[in-house]
């Protein structure tokens, strides 16, 4: 079942403009986390946010989290053609009886113009 | 860095055909996981393992086994392959049972005629 909504599935921007890109989940969390994926090429983790976090940064990531919102953001700033992927957000559920697995939204498609 | 790799990048495959796709990762992780990737579903489970010989069942299993006999190597075999198991499939690993950060493998695109 997917508990990630990403939002928008796809996002064209100029080069040098911001990027805001946004991730709803269903149930508690213990940490969401943010992954990129260039076409054809295997995830890469970008930052992860816990759920007793409410801001993170990591050079030109900004992520926030709304755990009473069920929702996380995450903003690119000052894109560059580069940070042409696909981003998808991924929860790691709360509770008990954890067993290392994440469930990933679909994912939203950031095409960066030069 | 850690890395993970998988045994082809690309492969083609006949219907019916056992295929064994195969995923080594460096980092004595005890968490491994195999998804499928495909357009407009985003990544989806089939099976994963969080330790030598044990296997859980993900959200899409149907048609798979899994075999990790040595801690460092993940296997998905399709016993059968089908046209619907076209697909690009990610293998990837993480560190402890505390939803750590996943490491992604490549990927596969199989593409079963």
């Amino acid at each position: 079942s997917q508990q990630g909504e990403e939002d928008p599935q796809a996002l064209s921007i100029q080069e040098g403009e911001n990027a805001t890109m946004n991730c709803s989940y269903k149930t508690s969390i213990n940490n969401l986390q943010w992954y990129r994926q260039n076409s054809g090429r295997g995830l890469v983790h970008l930052i992860l946010i816990r759920s007793n976090e409410r801001e993170k940064h990591s050079g030109r990531l900004r992520v926030t989290l709304d755990t009473s919102k069920k929702s996380s953001s995450l903003l690119i700033t000052a894109s560059r053609a580069a940070d042409t992927a696909s981003y998808f957000c991924a929860t790691a559920s709360g509770g008990s009886g954890n067993t290392g697995k994440l469930i990933f939204g679909q994912g939203t498609t950031l095409q960066v113009k030069p | 860095d850690v890395k993970v790799t998988q045994s082809s990048r690309y492969l083609v495959k006949r219907t019916g055909e056992k295929v064994f796709l195969e995923c080594v990762q460096d980092m004595d992780h005890e968490n491994m996981f195999w998804y499928r990737q495909d357009p407009g579903l985003g990544l989806r489970l089939i099976y994963f393992s969080y330790d030598v010989k044990m296997k859980e069942k993900g959200d899409i299993p149907e048609g798979y086994s899994v075999s990790r006999e040595k801690k460092e190597r993940f296997s998905l075999i399709l016993e059968s392959a089908s046209t619907n198991q076209t697909s690009m499939y990610l293998c990837a690993s993480s560190f402890s049972h505390n939803t750590d950060t996943q490491y992604f493998g490549p990927g596969t695109r199989l593409t079963v005629l």
